[in-house]
């Protein structure tokens, strides 16, 4: 029962690399998100998507850049990473339909750091 | 835009002690999730609370939700040390007809022997 899966665990960059950090889950979920945590932040929505094809900008978007082409998956990606991106990145689904509890589902967590 | 405010952002509490963690937030959220996230570790649901005077109970944990003072309360009975670990509420407004989920920057709770 994979649930939400991230990967990669542990990444280092250095200043304007680009990478993409994976999201895929087994659940048929039509809501995933994707948010940042840093020290006495809390977790801050950086992206989401209600379904494939459909994303929308969260708190703190810049920097990042998603699609949604399937139910699936839903990769972020960092265009030219600058330290201030240095966090654990977390990928977070639910159903999210009226009437549902919309409870988000949470992967493992990626830690990025950029040198 | 959804502010959701913790406090207190850090709780040192004996064994066996009460506690309420406090969950403020700015306009009208639908809903209201309380998650636990042990250090290193992905975050895990707690409680959902769906409408104004929802209360939920697990263990030595209680949440309520009380939407027209936008206030959620996480209660802590009698503490053990397994309790220690960082919790998060979360509102979900309705924002273009879905479910926008904005956290507080949490409350860690380390509790003594």
């Amino acid at each position: 029962n994979a649930g939400v899966t991230q990967t990669p665990k542990f990444q280092v960059l250095k200043t304007g690399q680009s990478m993409t950090l994976q999201c895929a889950q087994d659940m048929n979920h039509e809501y995933m998100s994707w948010y940042r945590q840093d020290p006495g932040m809390g977790l801050r929505l950086i992206h989401y998507s209600v379904g494939a094809g459909i994303t929308d900008q969260g708190e703190v978007p810049n920097g990042y850049n998603v699609s949604r082409s399937t139910t699936e998956d839903f990769p972020l990606r960092l265009l030219s990473a600058a330290p201030s991106q240095t966090s654990v990145y977390f990928c977070a689904s639910s159903y999210n339909g009226l009437g549902l509890s919309g409870e988000l589902f949470f992967g493992e967590g990626s830690r990025l750091t950029v040198l | 835009e959804l502010k959701v405010e913790q406090n207190p952002l850090f709780l040192s509490m004996q064994e066996g002690k009460n506690y309420t963690i406090y969950c403020n937030y700015s306009t009208t959220s639908d809903r209201l999730y309380w998650y636990r996230q042990d250090p290193g570790k992905s975050l895990e649901s707690l409680f959902v609370l769906l409408s104004n005077g929802a209360v939920k109970q697990e263990g030595r944990l209680m949440a309520s939700l009380d939407t027209k003072a936008r206030l959620s309360t996480l209660h802590i009975t009698a503490a053990v040390h397994d309790l220690s670990a960082t919790y998060f509420c979360a509102g979900a407004p309705i924002t273009s007809g879905t479910y926008k989920y904005i956290f507080g920057t949490g409350t860690r709770l380390k509790v003594l022997a």
